[in-house]
């Protein structure tokens, strides 16, 4: 069992629907990470939330809108997604800062299985 | 100078057979080296890791060496296992004042026959 929960795990969604994913973890990590993988690659940035603030937007379209409301939840709003918005989509949570040991470790949710009608 | 690369793309051992996976990085800036094990329809969890002060780190079967000059680094999966049938990814990371920014490979697809 991972420490970083994802829900839901799986999720079929037409074009025009909108839907939330959501990511909590509770082990005082103050930066989390939505990320992308889609088959046989490896995960893709998309975002990064530092103090519960908007720190890397890596240029993801506005049909994806992340939100954290608190230091251990993390969301992603969908809207009029496309098919190749189909993916797996994970979240990922770490320390801040490790001091003097340089950068923190991540650490990954199961993700939700994404697929868009 | 972002860019990771990993080899080989897929590979088959043994039970009780060495694997070993390597990766090369170009960035100096990077300070953390994490290797990441992905099961089918599982997030990538983390294996190993290793910081550019050191030239080698085990843990268990599991086994980084780091070349530092060479910008190189390899997991070394010893006794291997059919349940170490997997896919790897080699990661690299730099320090942000926001949390850290990975760098993946493109990973290795692991088979472990019995």
């Amino acid at each position: 069992d991972t420490e970083v929960t994802q829900t839901p795990k799986h999720l079929v969604m037409g074009m025009t629907n909108k839907k939330s994913l959501k990511c909590e973890q509770h082990m005082g990590h103050r930066a989390m990470y939505w990320y992308k993988q889609k088959a046989k690659k490896p995960p893709e940035l998309m975002f990064v939330y530092s103090y519960e603030k908007l720190s890397i937007n890596e240029s993801v379209p506005s049909r994806f809108s992340p939100e954290c409301p608190n230091s251990s939840l993390l969301n992603l709003h969908l809207h009029a997604l496309q098919p190749e918005d189909s993916a797996l989509y994970l979240c990922a949570s770490s320390q801040v800062l490790v001091m003097d040991r340089g950068s923190p470790p991540q650490h990954f949710g199961d993700g939700t299985r994404l697929s868009i009608l | 100078q972002q860019q990771v690369k990993q080899s080989p793309q897929s590979l088959i051992v043994q039970k009780g057979g060495i694997s070993i996976i390597n990766c090369a990085y170009e960035n100096t800036a990077f300070d953390y080296f994490p290797w990441y094990q992905q099961f089918p329809g599982k997030g990538p969890a983390l294996l190993i890791a290793i910081r550019p002060d050191v030239s080698e780190k085990k843990e268990g079967r599991f086994t980084i060496s780091f070349n530092k000059s060479a910008k190189q680094f390899s997991l070394h999966i010893m006794d291997s296992q059919p349940g170490d049938s997997a896919t790897y990814f080699c990661a690299a990371s730099r320090r942000r004042t926001s949390g850290s920014r990975l760098t993946f490979g493109e990973g290795t697809q692991l088979t472990v026959n019995p």
